[in-house]
């Protein structure tokens, strides 16, 4: 059974900093490329990140892009979110999501919720 | 980036009835589109890929349809637990885009 189990989420400070991780189980991980996605409270859904299998193409939103760095690590299968100089606009559940090629983001983690407030 | 901009951002339906949300693109993506399910407090659901083709284990009442810049996801009989809100994600390129949503009530 393919799980995605998200963690590293909390309450952090303006200008903070964070790490998220996705455990992966189930399935090859080194095969898949991986994503990141955010929904903030009471909104809508937003792609953040996407990495490749080797980690050779990497993809962020232009809102995070130069804050936020997505990596993985094949051998512990596991995808990472290092979030730096958060924001109030941050704030949001993360969830990493694998994709399958041709079809789209197939298997989702249950999320994360990241609070950046003072 | 790709615009993808979904319609109608709600609607109130009975148990029974046929629904039908669009989504547009604003430019062609082929039919690399996704339609999603999700439910409060739960993560969202891949319903279809490729525009039409139906993930495995997702009833047969959902049906995509569209190519392009135009897109559809049908239920034909909407069930009880059908009521949530669906997304549409253009899967062409990079940065991906969600539609805003469609939240589906009971009415």
């Amino acid at each position: 059974e393919v799980q995605l189990v998200e963690s590293g989420g909390g309450l952090v400070q303006p200008g903070g900093s964070l790490r998220l991780s996705c455990a992966a189980s189930g399935f090859t991980f080194s095969s898949y490329s991986m994503n990141w996605v955010r929904q903030a409270p009471g909104k809508g859904l937003e792609w953040v990140s996407y990495i490749s299998s080797s980690s050779s193409t990497i993809y962020y939103a232009d809102s995070v892009k130069g804050r936020f760095t997505i990596s993985r690590d094949n051998a512990k299968n596991s995808l990472y979110l290092q979030m730096n100089s958060l924001r109030d606009e941050d704030t949001a559940v993360y969830y990493c999501a694998r994709r399958y090629p041709g079809e789209s983001l197939d298997y989702w983690g249950q999320g994360t919720l990241v609070t950046v407030s003072s | 980036a790709i615009q993808m901009t979904q319609s109608p951002s709600s609607l109130s339906a009975s148990v029974g009835d046929r629904v039908t949300i669009t989504c547009r693109a604003s430019q062609g993506i082929r039919n690399d589109l996704g339609w999603y399910q999700q439910k409060p407090g739960k993560a969202p659901k891949l319903l279809i890929y490729a525009a039409s083709s139906l993930q495995s284990g997702v009833p047969s009442r959902f049906s995509g349809s569209g190519s392009g810049t135009d897109f559809t996801l049908t239920i034909s009989s909407l069930q009880p637990e059908d009521f949530a809100t669906y997304y549409c994600l253009q899967d062409y390129n990079y940065p991906q885009t969600f539609g805003q949503g469609t939240k589906v009530e009971i009415k």
